[in-house]
């Protein structure tokens, strides 16, 4: 499974822009870059996903570097309820059934 | 829309024993994914039932079993328990199966907690 990486934690103020970084230098031309994250005592949620183009949707942008090596998670204006666990997941389908590996993800906290 | 649910919430067993899970998937949704979360670790692949069928299975032993029903809900079998199989366990609907799945969402429940004793 191709692998990502991302830092340990970050922090951000409220009504602050959040960029979320992830290195994925051993991505294949096949793989979806997906982002889920995981509110305290919930099961993760889907925030999104995207291949080669930048993807936009109501909860966050996706910004994708051009070799797809690393890509940016962006939360506009974090807010209180944004504070969780962010996982930059491959997700290739195909032979791998598009089972999600999970790292340890960033930790994201929200200050007031 | 119904989101995924799963029962029970919280359950507490010995080592030795056996325990089932349930799930059900979101409306619509034929493929249904396992994970386990230890605590204060991302969830870990067990396996995926795609339209009743086991699809794919992560580095789980065969004491961990499952099944899907014809109308797509899932059930998650564990034997013998141990004490490391206290965990949260979650599971994971999805719309579509096979290759495409790569380019799909999967709709996770709240999870089962279980405490082995």
């Amino acid at each position: 499974d191709a692998k990502t990486t991302q830092p340990n934690s970050m922090e951000s103020n409220e009504e602050e822009p959040v960029h979320l970084p992830c290195n994925h230098s051993t991505i294949s031309g096949t793989d979806y870059i997906h982002w889920y994250r995981q509110l305290p005592s919930q099961g993760p949620e889907y925030v999104i996903h995207g291949l080669t183009s930048n993807v936009n949707n109501r909860m966050a942008s996706l910004a994708i570097a051009e070799d797809r090596k690393s890509s940016t998670l962006i939360l506009h204006r974090a807010t209180l309820r944004d504070a969780a666990v962010y996982y930059c997941i491959l997700n290739a389908g195909g032979t791998s059934y598009g089972k999600l590996t999970f790292g340890q993800g960033t930790i994201l906290t929200v200050h007031p | 829309e119904t989101g995924v649910t799963q029962s029970p919430t919280h359950l507490i067993k010995t080592r030795g024993q056996q325990v089932t899970l349930r799930c059900s998937s979101q409306s619509g949704h034929n493929t249904v994914s396992w994970y386990q979360q230890a605590l204060g670790q991302g969830p870990q692949f067990i396996f995926q039932y795609y339209r009743e069928e086991e699809n794919g299975r992560g580095n789980f032993p065969p004491r961990f079993s499952g099944l899907q029903f014809p109308n797509y809900s899932s059930e998650l079998n564990v034997n013998a328990l141990e004490l490391d199989d206290s965990a949260l366990y979650l599971c994971a609907s999805s719309g579509r199966g096979g290759w495409e799945l790569g380019a799909n969402e999967q709709f996770f429940g709240p999870g089962t907690r279980l405490t082995v004793l």
